[in-house]
C-alpha cells in the first residue's frame, strides 16, 4: 500500500486565495483525521471523519474552513479566503478503526503570502 | 483525555539504550497510552500503545506502572535515526489525539 497520500505538497499562494488540500487515506480505513502543525500552536486536530461522516469539527479555526470527505477514498480540506496565518504544515492521516494507531501522510506545507 | 508531562530534551549514545518519561497521572481506567515520534519534515509515525500491560514491538517497548500514572518508552538501540520528537499521549475511546510539545531525543554518535 502507498499509504497516505496528500496533494500538493507545497502550496504557495497569496492572501485572498481559495486554497484546496487534498487526501486519499489508506484503502479500507474507516477514519481519516485533519491535522495542522505551526512553531506556535504545534500539531492540532482540524476534524476527522468516520465512514465519510464528520464526526467532530470542533478544531476547525473559523468558518474559512471546510472539510468534505465525498466518498471513502478521497477528502478535501479547503480555505476561503486564505490569509497568511494559515501557513502551516497540514497532515492528514488515517485509520482502520477506533481507537487504533494512526497512518499520518506526507503533509501539505502551505505558505499565504 | 488526561493530560501528559515530558522533559523538554534529552540525549543519548548511539547503541544505548533510550528510555522516555512520560507522567499522566490524571489517566481515567479506560484511556490508553500512545506514543507517536516525528521525525524533522515528516508526518508523524506510531510507535506503540498500552492500557496497563507492558507491551513490546519491533520499535520499542512501553512500560507502564502499575497504578498507571506514568510509563517510559524504551528504545533498546537508539540510532542516529531514531533522532526525532517522541509525543506520549494519552486518549479515551473517541479516537481523537491531542499532541502535546513532545520530548526531543538527539541521539549522538
Amino acid at each position: 500500500d502507498a499509504g497516505v497520500i496528500q496533494s500538493p505538497r507545497h502550496e504557495v499562494t497569496e492572501m485572498g486565495q481559495e486554497v484546496t488540500l487534498r487526501c486519499k487515506p489508506i484503502s479500507g480505513h474507516d477514519y481519516l483525521f485533519w491535522y495542522r502543525q505551526t512553531m506556535m500552536r504545534g500539531l492540532e486536530l482540524l476534524i476527522y471523519f468516520n465512514n465519510n461522516v464528520p464526526i467532530d469539527d470542533s478544531g476547525m479555526p473559523e468558518d474559512r474552513f471546510s472539510a468534505k470527505m465525498p466518498n471513502a477514498s478521497f477528502s478535501t480540506l479547503k480555505i476561503q479566503p486564505s490569509e497568511p496565518r494559515d501557513s502551516a504544515v497540514y497532515f492528514c492521516a488515517s485509520s482502520p478503526r477506533e481507537n487504533y494507531e494512526q497512518y499520518f501522510g506526507p503533509g501539505t506545507r502551505l505558505t499565504v503570502t | 483525555d488526561a493530560k501528559t508531562t515530558q522533559p523538554p530534551s534529552m540525549d543519548c549514545a548511539e547503541g544505548r539504550a533510550a528510555n522516555l518519561p512520560c507522567n499522566h497521572s490524571t489517566i481515567s481506567g479506560n484511556e490508553y497510552v500512545y506514543w507517536y515520534r516525528q521525525i524533522h519534515s515528516q508526518g508523524p509515525q506510531y510507535i506503540i500503545h498500552g492500557l496497563k500491560n507492558n507491551e513490546t514491538n519491533e520499535m520499542a517497548s512501553l512500560i507502564i506502572t502499575e497504578d498507571r500514572k506514568s510509563s517510559t518508552l524504551i528504545l533498546p538501540h537508539a540510532t542516529l535515526r531514531d533522532t526525532a520528537v517522541y509525543y506520549c499521549i494519552v486518549t479515551g475511546a473517541n479516537s481523537k489525539l491531542t499532541f502535546g510539545k513532545g520530548i526531543t531525543l538527539s541521539v549522538r554518535p
